[in-house]
């Protein structure tokens, strides 16, 4: 059974800083992985998605890095603003076949002032 | 708005109820999603269409939830006999295959307290 852990839980750091979210999943056999934003309260925004046979993913601030064998991605900000501050999920697909997402519990982001 | 819109945005009921949400996804997509999370979690699968055909269906889905996609439009999510387990934030999301990949784009999702 596939599990998704995100580590932290939780992060402050000051604005301007670059930092790195993880998340780590248990069977290397998946399709694709997704990061998304939430905001309090809200849906959840795509920011990258990254195909099993892809590396890395960037957007703007954004970089998204997947390692498929040692079951790991990374999403990178660079130069943090407050308007970041948010909660960051990443999710697994396990096969085309299936919709499924599954996703880890969220790092929640701060960024201060 | 072409983006995936939900009905209600909030829904207050008393145990023992019957609830029903609505989902309009993203025009031609013919993918549709239902997703629960409750506070604190990431998202949990619920069930998944392509276009009016429910093609998979999580365990959490009871016998007391049903979700339907008539023409393959909107879909529906139907849960009977409310019990306060069941509050949770539901979220809809909508794909379609571009490529050899589809993204799912998520709707502001309905938030149910059960009291």
């Amino acid at each position: 059974k596939q599990e998704v852990t995100q580590i932290p839980a939780a992060l402050s750091v000051p604005e301007g800083e670059n930092l790195v979210l993880n998340c780590s999943f248990t069977d290397s056999a998946i399709y694709n992985l997704q990061w998304f934003r939430q905001d309090p309260g809200k849906g959840l925004t795509s920011l990258l998605l990254i195909q099993s046979s892809q590396r890395e993913q960037t957007s703007g601030r954004l970089n998204a890095s997947l390692d498929k064998s040692s079951g790991r991605s990374t999403l990178y900000i660079a130069a943090s603003q407050p308007g970041d501050s948010a909660t960051y999920l990443c999710a697994v697909r396990g096969s085309s076949n299936t919709g499924k997402l599954i996703f880890g519990q969220g790092t929640t982001l701060q960024v201060k002032p | 708005d072409t983006g995936v819109s939900q009905n209600p945005r909030h829904k207050i009921t008393k145990r023992g109820q019957n609830v029903t949400f609505r989902c309009d996804p993203i025009s031609e997509h013919n993918r549709l999603y239902w997703y629960r999370q409750t506070l604190g979690q990431g998202p949990e699968f619920l069930t998944y269409f392509q276009n009016e055909a429910q093609l998979e269906k999580s365990r959490l889905l009871s016998d007391r939830f049903s979700a339907e996609r008539p023409k393959g439009s909107f879909s529906t999510l139907e849960i009977q006999r409310t019990e306060q387990g069941d509050s949770a934030m539901y979220l809809c999301a909508s794909s379609v295959l571009a490529g050899y990949t589809d993204t799912q784009y998520f709707g502001p999702g309905t938030r149910l307290t059960v009291l």
